[in-house]
């Protein structure tokens, strides 16, 4: 079983919708939880940030962490074709340089 | 700020020879430095980590005498792939991070996409 599991899509929504991407994980030791966007050949831009368990939200970006079930999601509000990218989820153990575990990535298209 | 970069962005080899990429933090220190892997639709999958000065830490099943790291200042690491064969194509991404950051702190390169024939 994989440490970070992720749905790889992919997943078009039409612009304007409410898209929710999602990761499950199997390490209770996880405390620090991240959302990245990859545009085509290209590398991984954070996006947001969560630690522990809760909600945050930047602009049309909430994030979600429950980890009493182990599942973490992102919502996009107000979806725009800009926002068709590739979203990984991640996740660390600690706050030190430690090793960051990726998920696979859910392709998203918007489509205008 | 906080901004990485990687050359050369695409790389194509003949199978047999060697490759080096570089990554470079242009605006910060990077005290740790990490490299990636991914394959087409696939996760970043971490290869090693590498702190100045010092030798990388390899991930289970890399090959440390195939993937060479050198993190020789706080400004540049390279990933030299030795006598490559075509299952090493695949895109190769670097981060880096300053002392004392957090791990969500990992500035991304955007990435080396390597093609051996």
């Amino acid at each position: 079983q994989k440490e970070v599991e992720q749905d790889p899509g992919p997943l078009s929504v039409p612009e304007g919708a409410i898209v929710s991407l999602n990761c499950t994980y199997s390490n209770s030791a996880f405390q620090y939880f991240m959302w990245y966007r990859q545009y085509s050949r290209k590398g991984p831009e954070l996006l947001m940030y969560t630690y522990s368990s809760g909600n945050k939200e930047d602009g049309r970006f909430t994030a979600q962490v429950d980890k009493s079930s182990k599942y973490i999601s992102l919502f996009i509000r107000d979806s725009q074709p800009s926002d068709s990218a590739t979203y990984l989820c991640a996740m660390s153990a600690d706050s030190s340089a430690s090793k960051i575990i990726f998920g696979s990535g859910t392709r998203l298209s918007i489509r205008p | 700020g906080a901004v990485v970069s990687q050359h050369p962005s695409w790389v194509i080899c003949k199978s047999g020879t060697s490759v080096k990429i570089e990554c470079r933090s242009l605006d910060f220190q990077a005290t740790t430095m990490f490299w990636y892997r991914q394959f087409p639709k696939q996760s970043l999958m971490l290869m090693a980590t590498s702190n100045e000065g010092s030798k990388a830490t390899y991930e289970q099943g890399v090959e440390k005498d195939k993937f060479l790291i050198n993190h020789a200042s706080l400004t540049l690491s390279t990933l030299t792939v030795t006598s490559a064969h075509p299952e090493d194509s695949s895109f190769y991404i670097c981060s880096a991070q300053t002392g004392g950051s957090v791990s969500y702190e990992q500035y991304f390169g955007p990435g080396t996409r390597l093609t051996v024939t």
